[in-house]
C-alpha cells in the first residue's frame, strides 16, 4: 500500500534553536514529495517540493527538506526556528502510479517556545 | 493572481438536512480536488477531477454525497442528508497538470462544517 508516516504528533523547539519534522513514505517508483503548512482556520499552503535533482530542497519562509532516497525519507528543516513557525505541517506524496493524486500524512504540529 | 475561493466558510445545519459547497479553483487550473478534514488529522481525498472528468471518487460516500464541476471549472459538493459524522472542514484544492509543470496543489480556505 502506498502511504506517507509522520512518527510525530507534535514537535517542540525553543525559538533560534533548528527544527526537524520527520517524514517516510512507502509508494512505487520515483516518488513525487511536498511540505504543506496549515495555520488556524486557514488552508493548506505549499512550501516546497522534491521532483527530481538536488536531494536538498529549499522552499518558503526559509525551510529545507531533504530526500533520502534509502531511507525512503523527506525531513523538513529548519536551521532557526520562530515562533511564527508555530503550526501543522503536512508531508505529502505523489504514487508514480498517479497523474495527480497525493497522499498526505498525519500531520505534525510544531509549536517553537519563545 | 486571485487564489482558490471557497464558500461558505462555515457552515451548521441539523442533521437530515442538505447542505452544499462551492469552489472556484484558480483560474487554468485543470485538476480539482474536494477534501475532508477532521480535527487534528490530514485532508482526506473525496473526489479528483481532472478537467469536466471525475477521475478519483472511490473515498467518496455516494449515497449521501454527490459532486458535480461544471464546465471544468467552478465545482460544488452536496451532502444530502448531512450526518453527526459530516462535521468536519471540506478543503478545495487545484493544480496544474501536465508535462513539464509542478504538481502541488494550492487549497482554498475551507467550508468548516457543523452538524448538530
Amino acid at each position: 500500500a502506498q502511504s506517507v508516516a509522520q512518527p510525530e504528533d507534535q514537535v517542540n523547539v525553543a525559538e533560534g534553536n533548528p527544527l526537524t519534522v520527520k517524514c517516510t513514505y512507502s509508494v512505487s517508483g520515483n516518488p513525487y514529495l511536498f511540505w504543506y503548512v496549515q495555520y488556524p482556520n486557514r488552508g493548506l499552503q505549499f512550501l516546497l517540493k522534491y521532483i527530481t535533482g538536488d536531494n536538498l530542497v529549499k522552499g518558503s519562509y526559509g525551510f529545507e527538506a531533504e530526500f533520502n532516497k534509502s531511507q525512503t525519507s523527506f525531513h523538513l528543516k529548519k536551521p532557526s526556528a520562530l515562533v511564527s513557525d508555530s503550526a501543522l505541517y503536512f508531508c505529502a506524496v505523489r504514487p508514480y502510479s498517479s497523474a495527480s493524486k497525493i497522499i498526505f500524512g498525519s500531520g505534525t504540529r510544531l509549536s517553537i517556545r519563545p | 493572481e486571485a487564489g482558490v475561493v471557497q464558500s461558505p466558510r462555515y457552515k451548521i445545519i441539523e442533521k437530515k438536512q442538505p447542505v452544499a459547497f462551492w469552489c472556484n479553483p484558480i483560474s487554468g487550473h485543470n485538476t480539482l480536488y474536494w477534501y475532508r478534514q477532521n480535527l487534528g488529522q490530514g485532508p482526506e481525498l473525496l473526489i479528483r477531477y481532472e478537467n469536466e472528468e471525475a477521475v478519483d471518487d472511490s473515498q467518496l460516500p455516494k449515497d449521501r454525497f454527490s459532486a458535480e464541476r461544471l464546465k471544468g471549472v467552478d465545482s460544488t459538493l452536496k451532502i444530502q442528508p448531512a450526518e453527526l459524522g459530516d462535521s468536519a472542514v471540506y478543503l478545495c484544492a487545484s493544480s496544474l497538470l501536465g508535462q513539464g509543470v509542478s504538481y502541488e496543489q494550492y487549497f482554498g480556505p475551507g467550508t468548516r462544517l457543523t452538524v448538530t
